[in-house]
């Protein structure tokens, strides 16, 4: 079983839609991530979580919001669907600083 | 801010060759540098790290990392390219002396490893 799951894998929803996308982990890790990555983009932070009582907006936040209901879970929720917001979207998870980042497998998301 | 340039979109290099992925950052305290590599419809896998110590960082699949402080930067090279080394490859910079832990990444760099 993957450490970092997210779902669904794959979306297609509305201009105007809400929409929640999920990411569990078992890692024990507690800081938690949300990036999107756009082709020749990279990847941009979202959202990240250092525990349950601590969010922080990260690079491109607008658009988005996130809920942190456990150490293991964070979801990333898009309240209005708009175009440009079709991506492939990652959650991550870090113990510490110097330590990598897990990466679950990615959730690709159109609005249509 | 810290950041992450990866100067080159593409890089194409004939099998057996050796091959390097340029990256270069810019980060206020010490640099936490990662790499990372994407295969088509996958996420991020962890390629090597440098946190202190040796410049030379051994990692996964024969790849391998050099920090130079002086020149801010931490390319990626491998000594004999495979053809199943083609993906698209990142680098990430984390600030070790600040207490946020954000990881900044750079645009990422398509590598082609021609048969």
């Amino acid at each position: 079983d993957a450490d970092v799951t997210q779902t669904p894998r794959n979306r297609i929803t509305k201009t105007g839609k809400r929409i929640m996308l999920e990411c569990s982990q078992t890692k024990g890790h507690d800081r938690m991530y949300w990036y999107r990555q756009d082709p020749g983009l990279g990847l941009r932070l979202i959202y990240y979580s250092f525990d349950v009582k601590d969010i922080n907006k990260g690079e491109i936040s607008d658009g988005y919001s996130v809920s942190r209901q456990a150490q293991a879970k964070f979801s990333l929720s898009l309240e209005s669907a708009i175009p440009n917001q079709t991506a492939l979207y990652f959650c991550a998870t870090t113990s510490r600083a110097n330590t990598e980042a897990f990466f679950g497998q990615g959730t690709r998301l159109t609005v249509v | 801010a810290q950041s992450v340039a990866q100067p080159e979109d593409q890089v194409n290099v004939a099998e057996g060759n050796p091959l390097t992925v340029k990256c270069t950052y810019s980060v206020s305290g010490n640099p936490y540098l990662f790499w990372y590599v994407q295969y088509p419809n996958r996420g991020l896998q962890f390629l090597l790290k440098y946190i202190t110590g040796d410049n030379l960082v051994k990692g996964s699949y024969g790849f391998e990392a050099e920090f130079n402080k002086s020149q801010t930067s931490f390319h990626l090279k491998k000594p004999s390219a495979l053809v199943s080394d083609s993906a698209l490859y990142f680098c990430a910079v984390r600030d070790g002396g600040a207490g946020s832990y954000q990881l900044t990444f750079g645009k990422g760099t398509k590598l082609s490893v021609i048969p």
